[in-house]
């Protein structure tokens, strides 16, 4: 199994700031996964982040909007730039591990005013 | 493109009765099914994972089925409890490790 902690667990930011999300595990993974949660909706997938290499993001989302690091084989961060109020969600970390088991983060529930 | 519908999308029912949750995906070509249990305001909180080449799985009061051609897959719930009380997430998983998540079922259990 995997624990996966996330920074901040919630956030209200204004309009026009960014702001950087933070997750880390308990072990070492491949793949990290970052998702989003809008309000009364279901997960979607931002992107895939991989230790030394650039993230990879679904269609509908882009870097400059989104960059994503992935220092270590623990540790990514998310950045959600020049916020709107369209942007207010919760935001998942995401990993696989003890085989094919995708384990999740608490999440970070993030408002813009 | 897959796309995950779970019905019903929510449910309500008197504690002690089994819950069905059923889950339909489009595309039959996934890796395994997991099934979520989602708290309000909270994370993911992973109950069973079906390979592909499994037709069950079970685990305490929960059991799921798959059925890969038909691209279905029920969640179980025996002798519900008030704790039951959640968002019922299915996700198939494609090719890299992407799952797709179905809109969930909102789960009831009045005691």
């Amino acid at each position: 199994s995997a624990v996966i902690s996330q920074k901040p667990s919630r956030d209200i930011c204004q309009r026009g700031t960014s702001l950087t999300i933070q997750c880390q595990v308990d072990s070492q993974v491949t793949m990290m996964f970052w998702y989003r949660q809008q309000p009364g909706q279901s997960l979607t997938l931002i992107a895939t982040a991989n230790q030394g290499s650039e993230a990879t993001y679904e269609s509908g989302f882009v870097i400059d909007k989104f960059p994503i690091s992935r220092p270590n084989l623990t540790f990514s961060t998310l950045t959600v730039s020049n916020m709107s109020p369209e942007d207010s969600s919760i935001y998942l970390c995401s990993v696989v591990a003890g085989g094919d088991t995708q384990y999740f983060g608490p999440g970070t529930r993030l408002t813009v005013l | 493109k897959q796309e995950v519908t779970q019905i019903p999308a929510a449910l309500s029912v008197p504690e002690g009765e089994n819950l069905v949750l059923n889950c339909s995906f489009t595309d039959s070509a996934i890796y395994n099914l997991q099934w979520f249990r989602q708290d309000p305001g909270k994370g993911l909180t992973s109950l069973l994972l079906i390979q592909s080449s499994q037709r069950e799985q079970t685990s305490g009061r929960l059991n799921a089925s798959l059925d890969k051609s038909s691209g279905r897959s029920t969640l179980y719930i025996a002798a519900s409890q008030p704790g039951d009380s959640a968002t019922y997430l299915c996700a198939p998983k494609a090719a890299g490790n992407k799952l797709t998540f179905g809109g969930g079922t909102r789960v009831l259990v009045k005691p």
